[in-house]
């Protein structure tokens, strides 16, 4: 199995532009989270999501929308970039609610705003 | 306000010692604490899980305690090697549903 697989690993991005990063997993599970990871900040959870077609704000929500149109897929927009955004995004799910089920992540997406 | 903090950014020590890791929290309580490793350039994986009402789990090398009293965890890597090198998150979690997660500790295992 893949587990948690996340696209693109790698992007740059000017000021003001926009992109999507995609979350795809194939456990069968309910929940599914995104967070980012700062040097000195740990992770910070950005939105999150209880099942197909619901979302949910998290820690820091401002600047990212997130959509959950299927089951295995959690998408993560940002409509436009800022340099602070600059950070490596972790998606991450579970089968039930996270406090009592451990969280799989995907292997990150690494974005850098200009 | 809600804080996690974990011990030192960084911790060396020599294969065959035992490991200490800390991760002390303020304002919270937790229901259920958990521990990750991450290695460089790579997502967290789960390592234990200890509800509120234990004291003690183990896996394998791994010793997890939890102390609601003293508002820690202590998380132990007995007989170290090499490949327990990594950064090592401690989450908490409560009733709400969501974890948060401390900062990490880099652990440096020398042969």
């Amino acid at each position: 199995n893949a587990g948690v697989t996340q696209t693109p690993k790698f992007r740059v991005l000017k000021t003001g532009q926009s992109m999507t990063l995609l979350c795809a997993q194939d456990m069968n599970h309910e929940y599914m989270y995104w967070y980012r990871q700062d040097p000195g900040m740990g992770l910070r959870l950005i939105h999150y999501s209880v099942g197909e077609g619901t979302t949910a704000k998290g820690e820091v929500p401002d600047g990212y929308n997130v959509s959950r149109l299927k089951k295995q897929n959690f998408l993560l927009g940002l409509e436009s970039a800022a340099p602070s955004q600059t950070s490596v995004y972790f998606c991450a799910s579970t089968a039930g609610q996270a406090y009592n089920s451990p969280l799989h992540f995907g292997n990150g997406t690494r974005l850098t705003v200009t | 306000s809600q804080k996690i903090e974990q011990n030192s950014e960084a911790l060396n020590i020599q294969e065959g010692k035992t490991a200490t890791l800390t991760c002390n929290y303020t304002n919270y309580s937790p229901a259920y604490l958990q521990w990750y490793r991450q290695d460089p350039g790579r997502g967290p994986v789960f390592l234990l899980l200890i509800r509120e009402n234990e004291k003690e789990k183990r896996k394998e090398r791994l010793k997890v305690t939890f102390d609601t009293t003293l508002k820690q965890s202590l998380f132990h890597i007995t007989a170290s090697q090499p490949a327990d090198s990594a950064t090592y998150l401690c989450a908490l979690n409560t009733n709400a549903g969501k974890s948060t997660f401390g900062d990490g500790t880099t652990l440096t295992v020398k042969p």
